[in-house]
């Protein structure tokens, strides 16, 4: 069964600090995407990787950074954490989906609640 | 630039009934689209994924069309069942050469009342 899990179900940190978002999927996919979701402005992608190493910016890549050390870990940074970060953070991934290719189902993570005081 | 609009933003159905879901965007070259679901506080699961060059997909009771032409889709779910209460989400993929670009709409919210 597909499985994809975030390291946290909520999360609450203060402003300044540097916050790590976990995210691990079984199925052997390539490509990963972190979004933010806030209501009224539905899913807005962050950033996502096509493969190891290799990483692109979505649309609000603003205060945020990503690593992709192995196929199966995706993490989300928030270098210095801000009271408009708080939002839910969705993970999600594709077996494969190049460049122009029309890829697969996505399969979404649990979520993570992220609170900045 | 691909919006993607999902009207109503939220319905509300006595339980039993047929009802359909509208998913429209407005440029029609997509690779595919999919439905989600969304319970509160939780993440999306998948629920139908339809190629471009497809017309429906079918599961269970869930049948979702897709008119590329003319920029739509729909959801139809049939029987409808208070735990069929979620909030829907629409997502097409561009087709974009050099693209991994997921384009969301903003969701239905659905309840069905017993």
């Amino acid at each position: 069964d597909v499985k994809v899990t975030q390291s946290s179900r909520y999360l609450v940190k203060r402003t300044g600090e540097k916050v790590f978002l976990e995210c691990v999927q079984d199925m052997d996919h390539e490509n990963m995407f972190w979004y933010r979701q806030d209501p009224g402005l539905g899913l807005r992608l962050i950033y996502f990787s096509y493969d190891v190493k290799m990483k692109e910016k979505g649309d609000i890549p603003e205060g945020y950074s990503v690593s992709r050390e192995k196929k199966e870990r995706f993490s989300l940074i928030l270098e210095s954490a801000s009271t408009n970060q708080t939002s839910m953070y969705l993970c999600a991934s594709i077996p494969w989906g190049g460049a122009g290719g029309p890829g697969n189902e996505q399969y979404f993570g649990p979520g993570t609640r992220l609170t900045v005081t | 630039k691909q919006e993607v609009t999902q009207i109503p933003a939220a319905l509300s159905v006595p339980e039993g009934e047929n009802l359909v879901l509208n998913c429209s965007f407005t440029d029609s070259a997509i690779y595919n689209l999919q439905w989600f679901r969304q319970d509160p506080g939780k993440g999306l699961t998948s629920l139908l994924l339809i190629q471009s060059s497809q017309r429906e997909q079918t599961s269970g009771r869930l049948n979702a069309s897709l008119d590329k032409s003319s920029g739509r889709s729909t959801l139809y779910i049939a029987a409808s069942q208070p735990g069929d209460s979620a909030t829907y989400l629409c997502a097409v993929k561009e087709a974009t050469s050099g693209t991994y670009k997921y384009i969301f709409g903003t969701g239905t919210r659905l309840k069905v009342l017993a």
